[in-house]
């Protein structure tokens, strides 16, 4: 069965740059998650998408940036990075149209801020 | 407030030996629990999920939780751990964005 995509698997970048993360949802999925996971830490929800409207914002910095394209993929867009920000990103779908609930993660992009 | 509290941080078993991981939670509503299992580096797969009705779920891997409402709580059994069972087990509440736990590392031996 397919799974969500989520590219690339592993970035390096300097302070000051930034970061674009892409995430392909489970095909017919209408919903899309973002969360970040710092090291030995759990998850911890960012922000989601519906039908390519944002649905909900947690704690998210205003450096960054997120959308949902008309084909249901995601990209979270991370500027002036820091290196706090070095942390795994798992992106989620859900089928919250027919109010499913169950998020299935992707593999996650691992970030490194040097 | 929404949370999700795991009181062990790290549990050690024998292989074959039984397995309850704990989680307790606070939330508003009815909850929509779930316990998702990650490997180091890897993602989170979804072990099982409780929505309503039958208070025993069923899970993937041999797994399975109950919700007890009177406790707030949402433990995982397994009645036989095996040594690729070692993983970061980590417990959610929510019906959109998922509140975690802070995870409980399962480490097995032979």
């Amino acid at each position: 069965a397919a799974g969500v995509i989520q590219s690339p698997r592993h970035l390096i970048k300097e302070k000051r740059e930034t970061a674009t993360l892409k995430c392909y949802p489970i095909p017919r999925h209408d919903t899309v998650y973002w969360y970040q996971q710092g090291p030995g830490q759990d998850p911890q929800f960012l922000i989601s998408f519906y039908e390519k409207m944002q649905s909900d914002k947690g704690s998210i910095p205003d450096r960054f940036s997120a959308q949902q394209f008309s084909d249901y993929h995601s990209e979270l867009n991370m500027s002036s990075l820091e290196l706090g920000d070095s942390a795994l990103y798992f992106c989620a779908s859900s089928l919250r149209g027919f109010n499913s609930y169950e998020q299935y993660f992707g593999p996650g992009t691992r970030l490194t801020v040097t | 407030a929404q949370s999700v509290t795991q009181p062990d941080i790290h549990i050690t078993v024998s292989e074959g030996a039984s397995l309850e991981l704990r989680c307790n939670y606070s939330y508003g509503a009815t909850p929509y629990l779930f316990w998702y299992v990650q490997s180091p580096g890897q993602g989170l797969q979804l072990l099982l999920k409780y929505f309503s009705g039958d208070t025993l779920v069923q899970g993937i891997k041999g797994f399975e939780a109950e919700f007890k409402r009177s406790q707030s709580s949402f433990n995982l059994r397994k009645p036989s751990v095996h040594w690729s069972d070692a993983a970061e087990y980590f417990c959610a509440v929510g019906d959109d964005k998922l509140i975690f736990g802070t995870g409980t590392r399962l480490q097995v031996f032979p």
